[in-house]
C-alpha cells in the first residue's frame, strides 16, 4: 500500500542554521509532490511543489529536493526563523489518489 | 487571499447526535474536500466535491456524509456521532483535481464526542 512517512517526528535547530526535513514515499509512480507548513491552530498552508521531471525547485529560503532512486523527498529551510516553527507534512500524487505523510514537528531555538 | 473559514473552532456533541460542520471559500473554486487529522496517522480524506452536488468517497467516508448544495459551500455531516470520531476536522478548497496542486485550507475544527 502507500506510505507517505517523515524520518523523524521532531526536529530542533537553532535560529539562524539551516532546517533539512526529511519524507519517504513508497510509489514510484508518484509525480507530483507538495510540502505543507502547519502552525499551531491553524490549517495547513502551502510552501513549495515538485514534479517528478524536476530533482529540485527553490523559493524563498526554501529548497526542495526529490531523489527519485530512492523514493525521498527534502524540505530545506535556509536560515530558520522563529517563525519556521511548525509541523511540515509532505504529499505525494499518484494518478487520482493524493497521501499527506504524517509530519514533522520543527522547533527553532532562539 | 483565499480564504477558507470553517463554522466552528471548537465543538463538544454527544454520542449520537447529528452533527453539521460547515465549510465556506471564497474563491469560486471547483474543488472542495474534508479532512481528520489524528496525532500519528495525518491528513487522512472524508470525502471530496468537484462540483455541485457533487461528491466521491475519499479513504475513510463510513460514518459520514457530505453536502454540496452551492459551489462555495461544503458541509461534512456526522450522522449519529461517536467518540472515535473525536478529531481534528480541516476542509480544504483547490482549482486543481485531486491533489494535483495547492489546497489551501480552513483553521480545522476540533470536534469532542462524549
Amino acid at each position: 500500500g502507500e506510505s507517505v512517512g517523515l524520518h523523524l517526528p521532531t526536529l530542533s535547530v537553532q535560529e539562524g542554521d539551516n532546517s533539512i526535513i526529511n519524507c519517504a514515499y513508497s510509489n514510484s509512480a508518484s509525480d507530483y509532490f507538495i510540502w505543507y507548513k502547519q502552525e499551531s491552530g491553524k490549517g495547513p498552508q502551502f510552501i513549495i511543489d515538485i514534479r517528478s521531471n524536476m530533482d529540485k525547485r527553490q523559493g524563498q529560503r526554501v529548497t526542495v529536493l526529490l531523489n527519485k532512486t530512492v523514493k525521498h523527498l527534502s524540505l530545506q529551510i535556509a536560515a530558520t526563523q522563529p517563525g519556521d516553527s511548525a509541523v511540515y507534512f509532505c504529499a505525494e500524487t499518484t494518478g487520482n489518489q493524493f497521501y499527506f505523510g504524517t509530519g514533522t514537528s520543527l522547533t527553532v531555538i532562539p | 487571499d483565499v480564504k477558507v473559514t470553517q463554522s466552528s473552532r471548537y465543538l463538544v456533541k454527544r454520542t449520537g447526535e447529528k452533527v453539521f460542520l460547515e465549510c465556506v471559500q471564497d474563491m469560486d473554486h471547483e474543488n472542495m474536500f474534508w479532512y481528520r487529522q489524528d496525532p500519528g496517522l495525518g491528513l487522512r480524506l472524508i470525502y471530496f466535491s468537484y462540483d455541485v452536488k457533487m461528491k466521491e468517497k475519499g479513504d475513510i467516508p463510513e460514518g459520514y456524509s457530505v453536502s454540496r448544495e452551492k459551489k462555495e459551500r461544503f458541509s461534512l455531516i456526522l450522522e449519529s456521532a461517536s467518540t472515535n470520531q473525536t478529531s481534528m476536522y480541516l476542509c480544504a478548497s483547490s482549482n486543481e483535481f485531486l491533489g494535483r496542486g495547492t489546497q489551501y485550507f480552513g483553521p480545522g475544527t476540533r470536534l469532542t464526542v462524549l
